[in-house]
């Protein structure tokens, strides 16, 4: 109950294309739903996050698509770009519960290659 | 720089050795975490210091030994470790034990176990 599902596992687009990465969970006491970005040699970075209260959030190429019903939240990445290359890991905690619960709990991450 | 730094960046290990991982934060954070990356896995987390105090400890083998002296600076010793535990080790740092704030990794200890 504690996993995060996230699919596909590698994904190849075509610059100027849209990225989308999909990800659910089971633990209906999630309450934060952050994205974070690894380039090769570096350590993940927080891209974009969204709590349940709203169903969708923008920032800039980057928008959260979030069904609290299905329990699936989705990460569309639009105009594409190679400089978007990276392996992008969705993540979910129980901000509510705090201790424990409110570690991040990541999915398993999904590489993106962007063709020029 | 991302603000946390990881030492070394590469270690090869015999698996009756023993050696340190060290990292440190220049962001004022009171918070920090390793994590073990795996190839094909999710991040798992291992730790949770919260102001110099470990809060979590998520069954890390005992082989696994954390040392937090100060909240900006964490050390992972290692002792007597499998091939198994091959992997890259990563440090975050946060304001406060909480998700919301965002974790901010180091660049990692690439571990290799022979």
């Amino acid at each position: 109950q504690q996993q995060v599902k996230q699919s596909p596992q590698s994904l190849i687009v075509q610059k100027g294309g849209i990225s989308i990465i999909n990800c659910a969970y089971e633990n209906t006491a999630f309450d934060y739903f952050p994205w974070y970005q690894q380039f090769p040699g570096k350590g993940p970075a927080l891209l974009i996050a969204i709590r349940p209260d709203v169903s969708e959030k923008k920032e800039g190429r980057f928008t959260i698509s979030f069904n609290k019903s299905a329990k699936q939240f989705s990460l569309h990445i639009m105009d594409s770009q190679p400089g978007d290359s990276a392996t992008y890991f969705c993540a979910a905690s129980s901000l509510n519960y705090g201790g424990s619960q409110g570690n991040l709990i990541f999915g398993k991450g999904t590489k993106l290659s962007v063709k020029p | 720089e991302t603000g946390v730094t990881q030492t070394p960046r590469h270690l090869v290990m015999g698996m009756t050795n023993k050696k340190s991982l060290k990292c440190e934060q220049h962001l004022g954070h009171n918070a920090m975490y390793w994590y073990k990356q795996s190839a094909k896995k999710p991040l798992e987390l291992m730790f949770v210091y919260n102001f110099k105090e470990q809060t979590e400890n998520n069954s890390v083998p005992s082989r696994f030994s954390p040392e937090c002296p100060n909240s900006s600076h964490l050390f992972l010793h290692l002792h007597t470790l499998q091939p198994e535990d091959s992997a890259l080790y990563l440090c975050a740092s946060s304001q406060v034990v909480s998700a919301d704030y965002g974790y901010t990794f180091g660049s990692g200890t690439r571990l290799t176990v022979v």
